[in-house]
């Protein structure tokens, strides 16, 4: 049962224009929402991340959007460059847990010059 | 302030062998966190250390892993008799804090690739 979903395992963007990664959730006890960013044979790097309470957070050229009523978020990267040609992860913490992320497989996002 | 440390990097063994995967968290992080990932998915929570401490195991397979994070030294993350499946990238997070802390920003390491044969 997977409980986060990224239903898109790539996306091609141009380089300056607008990327939006989607990611869904079915566990509504999730009350926090991460996205990490990943090179090949690199560890996850923290990106950006959103509380429940809120339903945007921004953070330079990177906006993660949250819809909880349809268990969705977003990160919208603004503008794009190559640099950012990477693997994505959403990722959840449920309250009340370990505070152990349960993640989504993953959008390749390639940025092209 | 040097980052999470995982050694080594890349390991391989036969059938049947044992593997020790090594994490060192970052300086002040007293809290370590596994996970796996196999080809083409995302990242799996294995397990949850504290100093001395097994907090939550529920990830890891019942039977030939086990992991530890002792007083002194690193975490290790310990597979007994490894098979063709166990081949994976295991990664190591570690964070300040743990249960109860909102904003916990988890650190990672680079990852041991395990590839058995």
């Amino acid at each position: 049962d997977q409980q986060v979903k990224q239903n898109s395992p790539s996306l091609s963007v141009q380089e300056g224009r607008i990327s939006i990664l989607n990611c869904d959730y079915t566990n509504s006890m999730f009350d926090y929402f991460l996205w990490y960013k990943k090179y090949p044979a690199e560890g996850p790097t923290f990106l950006i991340s959103i509380s429940s309470i809120k339903d945007k957070n921004e953070d330079g050229r990177f906006t993660v959007f949250l819809n909880k009523s349809a268990k969705h978020l977003s990160l919208h990267i603004v503008p794009s460059q190559p640099g950012d040609s990477a693997v994505y992860f959403c990722a959840a913490i449920r309250a009340g847990s370990a505070r152990q992320l349960t993640f989504g497989s993953g959008t390749q996002l390639t940025v092209l010059p | 302030n040097a980052g999470v440390m995982q050694n080594p990097r890349h390991l391989v063994r036969r059938r049947g062998q044992e593997a020790r995967l090594r994490c060192s968290p970052m300086k002040g992080h007293s809290h370590v966190y596994w996970y796996r990932q196999l080809p083409e998915e995302g990242l799996k929570f294995m397990v949850y250390l504290q100093k001395e401490n097994i907090i939550d195991e529920s990830g890891m397979p019942k039977e030939r892993f086990s992991a530890e994070f002792p007083k002194e030294g690193p975490s290790i993350l310990r597979i007994q008799q490894v098979v063709r499946g166990d081949s994976a990238a295991y990664f190591c997070a570690s964070s300040p804090s743990g249960t109860g802390t909102m904003n916990t920003e988890a650190f990672f390491g680079q990852g041991t690739r395990l590839t058995v044969v």
